[in-house]
């Protein structure tokens, strides 16, 4: 059962950049999966970041597609999120998921991480 | 971008009692390979979503299976036949037929 674990500060001042990295065991990223992103604001519902295949290849959600970025290091098997120019809006807890090609879904996910956008 | 709107967005039922959650797409999820890409999550108090239902109506494995997904095109319904305490929490329906993937506002099921 592959497992995933978000790492990165959990504190980010306004106009910097959130840097998230998702650390991956029991399986690799270099399978026929997508590993992506999905936040959360506190007390709200869950939105789509983006996500990233093995190759490079990405998609982004275009709410934010001018401000983040998604790469892949097979060699510490983990990916990682940046997200630019934060505000107190991107104050959320910031998931990785496994996205599954066939069948389609997210069946594993990280346990989260809260990162606080203030000065 | 598809837009996901469910209802209701709380429920409080009894123990034992059916629960009926709506799902509408903005367009329809059908793909052209027949399958409707539909899911269905739960997050259950201080964790993260777990998958419930896949492809509209197929249950993940371990689900029991008083969890039903149905539905096709832009309608979806979660159904609990005998809800349990350990079934509260907020369910999300899913869209991943293109990106970006859009998750429905959450219902929240609560005990009474």
């Amino acid at each position: 059962q592959v497992q995933l674990q978000e790492s990165g500060p959990g504190l980010v001042k306004p106009s910097g950049t959130l840097s998230l990295t998702c650390g991956v065991s029991g399986g690799s990223v270099s399978t026929d999966n997508w590993w992506g992103w999905v936040r959360q604001p506190p007390g709200k519902g869950l939105e789509w970041i983006g996500e990233i295949y093995h190759i490079g290849s990405t998609n982004y959600n275009p709410s934010l597609k001018s401000r983040v970025s998604l790469s892949v290091d097979k060699s510490k098997n983990q990916f990682s999120l940046e997200l630019t120019s934060v505000t107190a809006a991107d104050t959320a807890v910031y998931y990785c998921a496994r996205y599954k090609v066939t069948p389609p879904y997210f069946d594993s996910w990280g346990r989260g991480t809260l990162v606080t956008v203030s000065s | 971008d598809i837009v996901m709107t469910q209802s209701p967005l709380s429920l409080r039922v009894s123990p034992g009692e059916p629960a009926s959650i709506s799902c509408r797409s903005s367009r329809s999820l059908l793909n052209t390979n027949g399958y409707n890409y539909l899911d269905w999550y739960l997050q259950k108090p201080g964790q993260s979503p777990q998958l419930l239902i896949y492809l509209g109506s197929s249950r993940a494995s371990g689900v029991p299976d008083r969890f039903r997904g149905s539905g096709s095109g832009t309608d979806f319904t979660l159904k609990i036949t005998r809800v349990g305490a350990e079934d509260v929490g907020v369910y999300y329906c899913m869209q991943s037929l293109q990106t970006p993937y859009a998750f429905g506002q959450g219902t929240k099921l609560e005990i009474k």
